[in-house]
């Protein structure tokens, strides 16, 4: 069983800076990583697959990097927008697992 | 648009039983694989289930393994989730998401969220 850990839980960053997110993976899930923003009361929206793809629609300020083991999403000078959750997750083909990381909560 | 619409959540006593649907529309439903996520209050996104395109393939969370099922119906475009033998720690929003792909990838739309409470 992969198991996600993500890092730190909470990351307090001022507007218009910078925040790096990290998530580890227990062993190496290759690329087969994707991250998600939650802001409250909202589902959940992707932001990048494949650790480095960004989604349909999502700006540039978002950036995400690493392969096998090590993982990191990188948002460029923060908005007031962007404090939300950012959650990883591991997709599996076969057998069809998907496992999410516990979360990064970005605030002010 | 693509829209996903999940229905069905309420409170249940434990072990009782509970469906959720999932209705879907503005894509071709019988292309994509499908996913149900939960959260429990305050707490992180937990993956529940997937079902594969054509439903031939699915597969489950250890933690509802033998208690949930899912299923759908091409022909209704809607996704389903049966709860058996509910616990009180079965209590979460439940989403509906589309993966991108027909079989196992991320999750590119999310339903609202069904609300279901487990308490006696």
């Amino acid at each position: 069983e992969i198991v996600m850990t993500q890092s730190p839980a909470t990351l307090s960053v001022s507007p218009g800076e910078r925040a790096t997110l990290s998530c580890r993976a227990s062993q190496s899930v290759g690329s087969n990583l994707a991250w998600y923003q939650q802001k409250p009361g909202q589902a959940p929206r992707l932001l990048i697959y494949a650790a480095s793809t960004r989604a349909t629609g999502i700006p540039a300020m978002f950036s995400g990097s690493g392969s096998g083991t090590e993982f990191t999403l990188t948002i460029s000078s923060l908005q007031s927008e962007d404090f939300a959750v950012y959650y990883c997750q591991h997709y599996n083909n076969w057998p069809p697992i998907f496992t999410f990381g516990p979360g990064t909560k970005v605030d002010v | 648009q693509v829209q996903l619409v999940e229905s069905g959540g309420g409170v249940v006593q434990p072990g009782r039983s509970l469906r959720l649907s999932c209705a879907a529309s503005g894509f071709s439903f019988s292309d994509y694989g499908m996913h149900w996520v939960r959260q429990a209050p305050g707490k992180g996104l937990e993956w529940v289930a997937v079902i594969w395109y054509d439903g031939s393939n699915e597969n489950y969370a250890d933690s509802v393994k033998g208690r949930f099922t899912i299923s759908r119906d091409n022909s209704k475009n809607t996704l389903y989730l049966q709860m058996n033998s509910l616990r009180v720690e079965d209590t979460a929003a439940y989403y509906c998401a589309r993966g991108d792909c027909s079989t196992s990838c991320p999750f590119q739309y999310w339903g609202q969220g069904a609300l279901v409470a487990v308490s006696s």
